[in-house]
């Protein structure tokens, strides 16, 4: 069963500080794997985007690495912002159609 | 702004009732997706449009129907509304099919059945 699984599923951490989001997969045909940060009641706004052969993948303080043979990924947020606080979601594309999101990691920075 | 439009921005309806959303895509894009996110939950995949057709299905209920119009704007039709149908949901569009392809998401309708 394909399946997208996040951890942890919420975190608290300190204006300044790195954190570590955790998402594993089991999903076939792999195509791609995409996070998304999603404010309160907006929607998700991409921020990376790699395919198999890609191992990490940077967008300003945000770093994302896959690891396709042990089939996870990590989101690590450098110096963190109060504006950092939201929902992050990992996606797996499957084949060419399907997608396949985890529920998210939220996150709150606080002062 | 992902320049993907919405409407209604919330809706409140009761139970056994109909209703139509309504998304625009960014100018460009051929490719429509709709999305479903209850309360706590995370987004469901409902259905894919490109130019037109059918693309893909995901976790759609009979009961939700969807179309893509020749200009490209879409909507999707939730019938025989349940108290569980209470979520938002999300339009997106991107400029092709391809999972490559970036999506950008629209702000979402709000939807609660009373």
């Amino acid at each position: 069963k394909n399946q997208v699984e996040q951890s942890p599923q919420s975190l608290i951490i300190l204006e300044g500080k790195n954190c570590t989001l955790q998402c594993n997969y089991t999903v076939s045909p792999f195509s791609n794997l995409r996070w998304y940060k999603q404010d309160t009641g907006r929607g998700p706004v991409s921020l990376t985007i790699m395919t198999f052969s890609e191992n990490t993948k940077s967008n300003g303080r945000y770093t994302a690495t896959l690891d396709a043979d042990t089939k996870q990924s990590s989101l690590h947020i450098t110096a963190s912002q109060l504006s950092d606080s939201a929902s992050y979601i990992c996606v797996v594309s499957v084949g060419t159609y399907k997608y396949i999101f985890g529920t998210g990691t939220r996150l709150k920075v606080l002062a | 702004d992902s320049g993907v439009t919405q409407t209604p921005k919330h809706l409140i309806t009761a139970t056994g009732q109909r209703v139509t959303l309504r998304c625009s895509p960014r100018s460009g894009d051929l490719s429509v997706y709709w999305y479903q996110q209850s309360l706590d939950q995370g987004l469901q995949f409902l259905i894919q449009y490109y130019n037109g057709e059918e693309r893909a299905k995901g976790n759609i209920l009979e009961r939700f129907s969807a179309q893509q119009f020749p200009d490209l704007h879409s909507e999707l039709n939730l019938s025989s509304l349940e108290l569980g149908d209470s979520a938002l949901y999300f339009c997106a569009s991107s400029v092709g099919t391809s999972g490559y392809n970036e999506q950008f998401f629209g702000p979402g309708t709000r939807l609660t059945v009373l």
